[in-house]
């Protein structure tokens, strides 16, 4: 079945780092993946979006990679910084393009 | 815009009853989605509208659980009786078709059965 997957393990870095999550997809070829952020109690919010075709995509301080070789995406959040504590989410078009499947999140810590 | 409006934030019920969870997408949206997210399944996507036609409802889970959207302003998630497994936070999410534009979610309603 097509599945994403992304560490289940907390991340915890320390405030100005660079937060790499990562992102896995198997047994399909998604068109694009979505990243997500999520907060306690609240519904995800949309970050950005890259396309099978696209290698990299930037929005301030947040860069997403797509690498269809390995078949996994790299969300980099750069000078990280305590606010971006949350939970991110990867989720990819599946196959037949009527749905996306999300991946179970990675919770993010930034210590001060 | 308010964004996506859900309705109730919580709801607890003893199992057997029957629960509505409501839902108000974002004006000119023309998708609806609604979601289930537990700890042990992440989040599921349970049943997707496009232009108040169900188009996918693969992701719901049994015959319990039924969805309607009688317009493009307002739908509704039903389980009919509920179960103690039904125990999750329901989201509806909306977004412009075609399926790859970002879906917009609402808070969420924290169903407890009991």
């Amino acid at each position: 079945s097509q599945k994403i997957e992304q560490n289940s393990e907390a991340l915890n870095i320390q405030e100005g780092k660079t937060a790499t999550l990562t992102c896995n997809y198997t047994n399909y070829s998604p068109a694009y993946l979505q990243w997500y952020r999520q907060d306690p109690g609240r519904g995800p919010v949309f970050l950005l979006l890259i396309r099978e075709n696209e290698k990299e995509k930037r929005k301030e301080r947040l860069k997403v990679t797509f690498d269809t070789t390995l078949k996994q995406s790299l969300f980099h959040i750069t000078a990280s910084q305590p606010a971006d504590s949350a939970t991110y989410l990867c989720a990819g078009l599946n196959n037949a393009g009527n749905m996306l499947t999300f991946g179970g999140g990675t919770r993010l810590m930034v210590k001060p | 815009d308010a964004g996506v409006i859900q309705s109730p934030r919580h709801e607890v019920t003893e199992m057997g009853q029957e629960v509505t969870l409501r839902c108000k997408p974002i004006s000119g949206h023309n998708s609806l989605f609604w979601y289930r997210q537990t700890m042990m399944r992440g989040l599921e996507l349970l049943i997707y509208f496009n232009n108040n036609v169900p188009i996918d409802d693969s992701g719901m889970p049994e015959d319990r659980f039924s969805a309607k959207m009688p317009n493009a302003s307002f739908s509704t998630l039903k389980i009919q009786p509920s179960e103690p497994r039904d125990s999750a936070v329901y989201f509806c999410a909306s977004s412009h078709f075609p399926l790859g534009n970002e879906q917009f979610f609402g808070p969420g309603t924290r169903l407890t059965v009991l």
